[in-house]
């Protein structure tokens, strides 16, 4: 089991509503990475982090913010939430010195209402 | 851009069979794959991975195929059991600065 928990689960929000999306992991892992993925489609990169002060735009256009702080927390803002951003949001971490595998959270399943 | 694409959206196979999902890539620089299983409602888990100076890797009922001049990925499953029906994804990097693309993925039902 791959130590990267994301909170909360499932959220449903209103529309204009901020919300945080958390994710942590205790693997000490440089690199960090948020995938949106909508049922039954492929994941598309929306953010990423080499480490600590470092983020980056991913493949898919995306209105949430992220921010890197620390090594083991990610976590992604959206400023006001809008039923287009109703998703699941997956976390996930790789070690940064090398190719290995990236471990990924359990998801938020986010619902913009 | 570079894409990462799989062949056949859903797979059925019968219990007991082999299954083989298969993944196809752009990105000829790329040199380090893995396949993923991801399960309803769960995040994606790693099944195995294979960089690019082998062409075969073989784990638990798992084997992975790579076939560099045709940029070409297969999963092999043995004896496909019911926990094996799932959405499989394959994703590749090209260097320690990449970042990880997935492919569509394909759905895996596994019939009695």
């Amino acid at each position: 089991e791959a130590d990267i928990y994301q909170t909360p689960r499932y959220l449903v929000i209103g529309t204009g509503k901020k919300i945080t999306l958390e994710c942590s992991q205790t693997m000490g892992h440089d690199k960090m990475y948020w995938y949106q993925q909508d049922p039954g489609m492929e994941l598309h990169l929306i953010h990423y982090s080499y480490g600590v002060n470092s983020t980056e735009k991913g493949d898919l256009s995306s209105e949430s913010t992220v921010s890197r702080i620390r090594t083991e927390h990610f976590p992604l803002t959206l400023e006001s939430a809008r039923p287009s951003h109703t998703s699941q949001y997956l976390c996930a971490s790789s070690m940064g010195q090398m190719n290995t595998e990236a471990f990924f959270g359990q998801g938020t399943r986010l619902t913009v209402v | 851009g570079e894409s990462v694409g799989l062949h056949l959206p859903t797979l059925s196979v019968q219990e007991g069979d082999n299954s083989i999902i298969n993944c196809a890539y752009s990105n000829s620089a790329s040199d380090y794959f893995i396949w993923y299983k991801q399960e309803s409602g769960k995040g994606p888990q790693f099944i195995i991975d294979i960089r690019s100076n082998m062409d075969k890797r073989q784990g638990q009922r798992v084997t992975v195929l790579l076939n560099k001049t045709v940029k070409h990925l297969s999963l092999q499953i043995a004896a496909t059991q019911p926990g094996d029906s799932a959405v499989y994804f394959c994703a590749e990097n090209s260097g320690t600065a990449s970042k990880l693309t997935f492919g569509t993925g394909t759905r895996l039902q596994v019939t009695l």
